[in-house]
C-alpha cells in the first residue's frame, strides 16, 4: 500500500523535449507538494496545491506547470527541458493536522542530456 | 530569513557506536520541528516531531532533543547499525496550518555505518 507514489522512477530525456512526472497519493490529504532536490542533497519546494488550488509557487521557471486533476492528484509537466533540470524530484502530501509530518514519494530522478 | 543548518554536513563512525548530529534554526514564527531520515533512492521518512514545549522525544535508537531558547536541535542515535546508514534532515515549519505553512529543509548530514 504505497502512500505516495510516483512515476516514472527514471527519466532519461533530451534537451529539449517535454516530460510529465505523475504523482498520486491515497492518504486523503488535501495539500500536496513538488520538491526539487540538487545535487547536494538540498530539497527545495516547488510547488503546494491544496484541495486542487495553487498556494505555493516558488520562483520557478513557467517551463514547470503542476496539474491537479483531483487533491489525490499532482502531476508535474516540464516544457523544453534544459540540463540544469536534472536531478531528482520528489512528490509529497501532509494532513490537516498542524503536526502531520510531510510523505514523501521515492522520487523521480530526472537526467537531461 | 527563515533558515536551517545542520552539522556535520557528513559523518562515518563504525557500527555499534553512538552519534550526534546537529541542527540549528532561525526560523520565526515556530510551529514544530522534523527529523526525517532518507536512505539512497528513497525519498525522506519522519522519525519524530517536537512542538515549542518539548524538548525531547525518542523514537527507538533516536532520540531527538530541541531547545527552543538557543534554537537548536540534535538528534542522538544509539548504538549504530548499517541500516542507519542515510541522509538525515532536519525540518523546521514556521505555521501551524499545514495548508500554508513555511516549512525549511536543512541540507542534511550524511552518516556512513562502518562494519
Amino acid at each position: 500500500d504505497t502512500a505516495v507514489s510516483q512515476t516514472p522512477k527514471y527519466l532519461v530525456t533530451q534537451m529539449g523535449n517535454d516530460k510529465s512526472i505523475k504523482c498520486e497519493q491515497n492518504l486523503g490529504h488535501d495539500t500536496m507538494y513538488w520538491y526539487k532536490q540538487d545535487s547536494k542533497k538540498f530539497l527545495k519546494i516547488m510547488f503546494s496545491y491544496n484541495n486542487k488550488e495553487l498556494i505555493i509557487n516558488e520562483t520557478v521557471p513557467n517551463r514547470f506547470s503542476p496539474k491537479s486533476p483531483d487533491k489525490a492528484h499532482l502531476n508535474l509537466h516540464i516544457n523544453s527541458l534544459e540540463l540544469g533540470d536534472s536531478a531528482v524530484y520528489f512528490c509529497a502530501s501532509v494532513g490537516s493536522s498542524y503536526n502531520s509530518p510531510l510523505h514523501f514519494g521515492n522520487g523521480t530522478r530526472l537526467t537531461v542530456t | 530569513k527563515n533558515q536551517v543548518e545542520q552539522s556535520p554536513q557528513s559523518l562515518i563512525i563504525l557500527e555499534g557506536k553512538n552519534c550526534t548530529l546537529q541542527c540549528n534554526y532561525t526560523v520565526s514564527p515556530f510551529s514544530n520541528l522534523r527529523w526525517y531520515k532518507q536512505d539512497t533512492g528513497r525519498g525522506p521518512v519522519s522519525l519524530t516531531i517536537m512542538t515549542f514545549s518539548e524538548n525531547t522525544k525518542s523514537n527507538g535508537r533516536y532520540t531527538a532533543t530541541l531547545d527552543a531558547d538557543t534554537k537548536q536541535s540534535s538528534l542522538h542515535i544509539t548504538a549504530s547499525q548499517l541500516s542507519d546508514s542515510a541522509s538525515y534532515i532536519c525540518v523546521v515549519s514556521s505555521n501551524r496550518d499545514s495548508s500554508a505553512s513555511k516549512i525549511i529543509f536543512g541540507s542534511g548530514t550524511r552518516l556512513s555505518i562502518r562494519p
